[in-house]
């Protein structure tokens, strides 16, 4: 149990465009999700928290207006990154934390990741 | 934001060798996790630790809940070529709602 599924795995997009990334959870309800981003040989940098049906909640120096994030069922949420730029290149993986018919769950559980590149 | 001190940062090891990893911080976790990441994935959760002074194994895999719940360590024995990969520590405190700190990873490279 506890997976996590993640859509597009890739993407490449023109500058200025948006691109939006998927993160669903496939066996559990996530009460909670996470949007990650993490550069070459880096750990992983928290851009903000989303609680189901509430405003996500950013991390300083993420911009709310350009990492747009909607977490609007138990099992679904997206992250807009809005007019992409070179520099919003990076791998972006999500992380949900919820229950199951057996539990609550404290552990965060991955996404897959997306490997965004911006031209 | 903050990270754990974890370390070593890499590892070169030959197949069938142990290895040792661990994490510190000034700050009290109630809860440790440790994840290995493979290139282009994201990081699978290998152990879960909730209690102080807890030992807690996975296959070849043990990890303890330091019992001043500020470390934590991750034992891998008779490594394999398939370990390579990173592994990260991350700590989940009262204070920091359901936000995890992470540690910056260690690389471990597994000669055959």
């Amino acid at each position: 149990g506890a997976v996590v599924s993640q859509h597009p795995s890739w993407v490449i997009c023109k500058s200025g465009t948006s691109v939006k990334i998927e993160c669903r959870s496939l066996d559990f309800q996530a009460t909670t999700m996470f949007w990650y981003r993490q550069f070459p040989k880096q750990s992983l940098m928290l851009m903000a928290t989303s609680n189901e049906g509430s405003k996500a909640t950013y991390e300083q120096g993420v911009e709310k207006d350009k990492f747009l994030i909607n977490h609007a069922s138990l099992t679904l949420s997206t992250l807009t990154v809005t007019s992409a730029h070179p520099e919003d290149s990076s791998f972006y993986i999500c992380s949900a934390r919820g229950f199951s018919g057996r539990g609550s769950y404290n552990e965060q559980f991955f996404g897959p990741g997306t490997r965004l590149t911006v031209l | 934001g903050q990270q754990l001190n974890q370390s070593p940062q890499s590892m070169f090891i030959q197949e069938g060798e142990d290895v040792s990893m661990n994490c510190t911080s000034s700050s009290i976790f109630n809860t440790w996790l440790w994840y290995k990441q493979d290139p282009g994935e994201g990081p699978v959760l290998l152990i879960a630790l909730y209690k102080a002074g807890e030992l807690t194994s996975n296959g070849r895999l043990t990890a303890q809940f330091g019992i001043t719940r500020k470390d934590s360590f991750l034992n891998i024995s008779a490594s394999i070529p398939s370990d390579v990969g990173i592994y990260f520590c991350a700590g989940l405190r009262e204070t920091s709602g359901s936000r995890l700190t992470f540690g910056e990873g260690t690389q471990l490279t597994v000669n055959p």
